[in-house]
């Protein structure tokens, strides 16, 4: 099992170009998740999805959609990239069943937004 | 919302010591508490959790304590060695799943 992927793995744009993160897993998992992590700051989430065709917007959703058309993908689009949207995007999957859900991450996504 | 405190930022302990990262949660309906460890351009990974029906959980060197009344949970590494010097994270997460992490401690071990 692969587990989760991201791809990307590195990506540079400039100001108001848009770009599509895709995250992957293959642990039949009914829950995903965005986060960025930045200095100092946590991880904060960005959007969510509780199963396929589902989406919810977590902490900072602003900037950023995301779509979940098959269960094992969730795709994180930026329509207009900004400065403040560098970061290092992390996805995580959990399996959703029960009151306690361990999240797997995947390696991230490095963005550079110039 | 969820908010989650966690202190120290930064720590340095002497190999062999011991190692106590606090954190403090605002929502008492939180009941699960998990605690990731992230090397250097690494990704987060689950070292140890806790659920509220418990109050202490051991793993080898590594152990949570929960204080539910106080809304308050900390991780203890005993002995440490050079390869535990990572950033830790803890969060909280109530029904539904989601996760919300503290800023994160970075742990220096000293040889």
């Amino acid at each position: 099992n692969a587990g989760v992927t991201q791809t990307p793995k590195f990506r540079v744009l400039k100001t108001g170009q848009s770009m599509t993160l895709l995250c992957a897993q293959d642990m039949n998992h009914e829950y995903m998740y965005w986060y960025r992590q930045d200095p100092g700051m946590g991880l904060r989430l960005i959007h969510y999805s509780v199963g396929e065709g589902t989406t919810a917007k977590g902490e900072v959703p602003d900037g950023y959609n995301v779509s979940r058309l098959k269960k094992q993908n969730f795709l994180l689009g930026l329509e207009s990239a900004a400065p403040s949207q560098t970061s290092v995007y992390f996805c995580a999957s959990s399996p959703g069943t029960g009151v306690y859900n361990e999240q797997f991450f995947g390696p991230g996504t490095r963005l550079t937004v110039l | 919302g969820e908010n989650v405190e966690q202190h120290p930022s930064t720590l340095s302990v002497q190999e062999g010591d011991s190692a106590v990262i606090k954190c403090t949660y605002s929502d008492s309906a939180s009941n699960y508490f998990p605690w990731y460890k992230q090397e250097l351009g690494k990704r987060p990974q689950l070292i140890i959790d806790i659920r509220s029906n418990v109050g202490e959980k051991k793993d080898q060197r590594i152990a949570v304590t929960l204080n539910k009344t106080a809304k308050h949970f900390s991780l203890h590494i005993t002995e440490t060695q050079p390869e535990d010097s990572a950033v830790y994270f803890c969060a909280a997460s109530g029904w539904g799943g989601k996760l919300v992490f503290g800023a994160g401690t970075i742990l220096r071990v000293k040889s």
